[in-house]
């Protein structure tokens, strides 16, 4: 089956430490995002990718970086993770040009700060 | 700007009975709508959308909802709900590369 995929599910970090999280998709679709959400709020978008092009969220911190190698994998980088980085994080997928605004989710990684 | 409204933050229902989420949007275009549903520690799973004809949708695991243009109004509805639909439930409007969702109702379900 075709899906999103999000590995690793659980990461603990320790505070300051990078970390990288991974969002692989097989449907092959040309928009990938990255939300963060926390314990219970509404995710919130940090950033996407149309195609190679990045799309930053005007409020997202400095802190979260993205990658996108090729059409098939993400990656979200913490360059220094603060305690308040503790979350889930969601990466999604979706077609962009068939005018339904449709996401895609993976399962989520939770992130632990120590 | 976009933005949806779930007036309700928690929602307590016994099993068997019915259940009804509100939800409320605010989009200047045509909405394109969404529900899903996020069991604890899990990604989110979409229920059912809504792009543009019949206004009454039907969605996974039973669960349906009704657009009301008049009212910007999503509501999510089951007829009989079952202790394992017991989760948090996100309404969203789609905008251009982006969703926007609701705070989320959290639906609690008592034997």
């Amino acid at each position: 089956d075709a899906m999103v995929i999000q590995n690793p599910r659980y990461q603990v970090t320790q505070f300051g430490k990078p970390v990288t999280l991974s969002c692989s998709q097989t449907l092959n679709h040309n928009v990938m995002y990255w939300y963060q959400q926390k314990s219970s709020q509404a995710p919130k978008l940090l950033f996407h990718y149309y195609d190679k092009d990045f799309n930053n969220e005007a409020d997202t911190p400095d802190n979260f970086q993205s990658r996108r190698p090729n059409t098939s994998f993400c990656f979200l980088d913490i360059r220094s993770p603060g305690l308040g980085d503790a979350a889930m994080y969601l990466c999604a997928t979706s077609r962009a040009g068939q005018g339904n605004y449709e996401q895609y989710f993976g399962p989520g990684t939770r992130l632990t700060v120590t | 700007a976009q933005s949806v409204t779930q007036p309700d933050i928690h929602i307590t229902v016994s099993e068997g009975a019915s259940l009804e989420l509100r939800c409320n949007y605010s989009y200047g275009a045509t909405p394109y709508l969404f529900w899903y549903v996020q069991s604890p520690g899990q990604g989110l799973q979409l229920l059912l959308k809504y792009f543009s004809g019949d206004t009454l949708v039907q969605g996974i695991k039973g669960f349906e909802a009704e657009f009301k243009r008049s009212q910007s109004s999503f509501n999510l509805r089951k007829p009989s709900v079952h202790w394992s639909d017991a989760a948090e439930y996100f309404c969203a409007v789609g905008a251009p590369n982006k969703l926007v969702f609701g705070a989320g109702t959290i639906l609690r379900v008592k034997s």
